[in-house]
């Protein structure tokens, strides 16, 4: 699976677009962006993925370079309950499909 | 849907006990995935399930680690015996299949502490 790199940490404002970085230079064609997030002593959570086009739901949207190098998860108006790690994942389509490799993610953290 | 259920929450142990981690995956998925998250290795995949059979237990520390499903809403985590070195939080999480467009989802995980 390709490498990805996102900052370490991050501030926001609460009320604010949260703008939060991975770049993936390596990712291949069939491999996909996913991100999932932590809040502090829960579990991940599943936020977005996409392979190409750019995507949004409930939660948030995603978009992804032209060249596929780099993606930016977007939450439009971030909330005090966004604080949480947020991991950039990139995931092959075949073969050992089923498996998430997390990075160390960014510490996004919404100031009031 | 209650979501991925584990039990328990917290343990705390000695050196040497057995301890017995259980989880419930979401009525219907298929694919049941054990995580381990400690500070310096971040979270690592330690086995994964398909239809309650053992596809991958390669990220398994060592033997004193098994994990087993005996259906498809239950699987449990066993360390026998335990270290400190194997303190740390774990997690279950299920998926609906193994596709890479299935979503897993995670369980509030158990934080085991070993004395």
């Amino acid at each position: 699976d390709a490498k990805t790199t996102q900052p370490t940490s991050m501030d926001c404002a609460e009320g604010r677009a949260a703008n939060l970085p991975c770049n993936h230079s390596t990712i291949s064609g069939n491999e996909y962006v996913y991100w999932y997030r932590q809040i502090h002593s829960q579990g991940p959570q599943y936020i977005i993925h996409g392979l190409k086009n750019n995507e949004t739901n409930e939660m948030a949207s995603l978009i992804i370079t032209e060249d596929r190098k780099s993606s930016t998860l977007i939450l439009p108006h971030a909330t005090l309950r966004d604080t949480a790690v947020y991991y950039c994942i990139v995931r092959v389509s075949g073969g050992s499909n089923y498996k998430l490799t997390f990075g160390k993610g960014t510490l996004l953290t919404v100031n009031p | 849907d209650a979501g991925v259920i584990q039990s328990p929450r917290h343990e705390v142990t000695e050196m040497g006990q057995e301890v017995t981690l259980r989880c419930k995956p979401i009525s219907g998925h298929n694919s049941l995935f054990w995580y381990r998250q400690t500070m310096m290795r971040g979270l690592e995949l330690l086995i994964y399930f398909n239809n309650n059979v053992p596809i991958d237990d390669s990220g398994m520390p060592e033997d004193r680690f098994s994990a087993k499903m005996p259906n498809a809403s239950f699987s449990t985590l066993k360390i026998q015996p335990s270290e400190p070195r194997d303190s740390a939080v774990y997690f279950c999480a299920s998926s609906l299949g193994q596709g890479v467009r299935e979503t897993q989802y995670f369980g509030p995980g158990t934080r085991l502490l070993v004395l």
